[in-house]
C-alpha cells in the first residue's frame, strides 16, 4: 500500500493558463474524492468518483474545472484559464467504502500570479 | 457547502493538558469523522462513530457524539508538542455520499 499520491505537488502559473494535477489512489479503492482548500478552511468538496463514473459535482465548480477517472484507475482535475482566486491547495482522497474513512494525498499547491 | 463547524477556532494549551474541541452539523448523519492536519500537508484521519454510537476511544482519543444536539466533540489527553495541528470534523450529512468537513480547529501545544 503506497498511499494516495498527486503531482505535481506544488505549481505556479499565470493568470489565464491551464494547469491539471493528478492523483492516483490507493489501488483496491474505488472512490475517489477531490477537493480544495485555502488557508485557514476546512476541505471544500468538488467532485466525487465511484470507478470512472463521476457521480456528484460541487454547484460550486465552475466550467473552468473538468475531473476525469478514465479506467477508474488515476484521476486528473483540470483547470482552465486560471484566476487568482483557484489558488488553493487540491486534495485528492480515496475510499473503499461509501462514506468510510478517507485517505488523502498531501495535495498539489496552486499558485496563480 | 459545509456542513460542521468547529468549536473554538484556535487553541492554546501546555504540554500534558487535555484538549477538547466541538463539532456542531446542521443535518441527520449516518457517521461523523475527525481528522487532523499538520500544516502543508494531507488530512489523515483519526476516528469513525457511527451514528448510533455515543462514544468511542482510540489511544488518547476520545470522541462522543449527541444525535439530538447536532453535536460531537473530540477529547485529546494528555497532550504532546506533537499533537500540535489542525483538526477538522466531518460528516456525510445523510444521502450525500461524500464527506463534508468544517473549518477546523487549530490545536497548539507548548512544550
Amino acid at each position: 500500500d503506497t498511499g494516495v499520491s498527486q503531482d505535481p505537488r506544488h505549481k505556479i502559473t499565470k493568470r489565464g493558463q491551464n494547469v491539471t494535477f493528478r492523483c492516483d489512489p490507493i489501488s483496491e479503492h474505488n472512490r475517489l474524492y477531490w477537493y480544495r482548500q485555502t488557508l485557514g478552511q476546512g476541505p471544500e468538496f468538488l467532485t466525487y468518483f465511484q470507478n470512472e463514473a463521476q457521480l456528484e459535482k460541487s454547484r460550486l465548480l465552475s466550467d473552468r474545472f473538468s475531473a476525469e477517472r478514465p479506467k477508474g484507475s488515476f484521476s486528473t482535475l483540470e483547470i482552465q484559464r486560471t484566476e487568482q482566486g483557484d489558488s488553493a491547495m487540491y486534495l485528492c482522497a480515496s475510499s473503499l467504502l461509501a462514506r468510510g474513512e478517507l485517505f488523502f494525498g498531501e495535495g498539489s499547491r496552486l499558485t496563480v500570479l | 457547502s459545509q456542513q460542521g463547524e468547529e468549536d473554538p477556532q484556535a487553541l492554546s494549551i501546555q504540554e500534558g493538558e487535555n484538549a477538547t474541541m466541538n463539532c456542531s452539523y446542521k443535518t441527520s448523519i449516518n457517521n461523523l469523522q475527525w481528522y487532523r492536519q499538520n500544516s502543508g500537508r494531507g488530512l489523515v484521519h483519526l476516528i469513525l462513530i457511527r451514528s448510533n454510537e455515543r462514544e468511542k476511544h482510540s489511544g488518547r482519543l476520545r470522541v462522543t457524539l449527541d444525535t439530538s444536539k447536532k453535536s460531537s466533540s473530540l477529547l485529546i489527553t494528555a497532550s504532546r508538542a506533537a499533537d500540535t495541528a489542525s483538526y477538522f470534523c466531518a460528516t456525510d450529512a445523510g444521502n450525500n455520499n461524500d464527506m463534508r468537513f468544517g473549518a477546523g480547529t487549530r490545536l497548539t501545544v507548548k512544550p
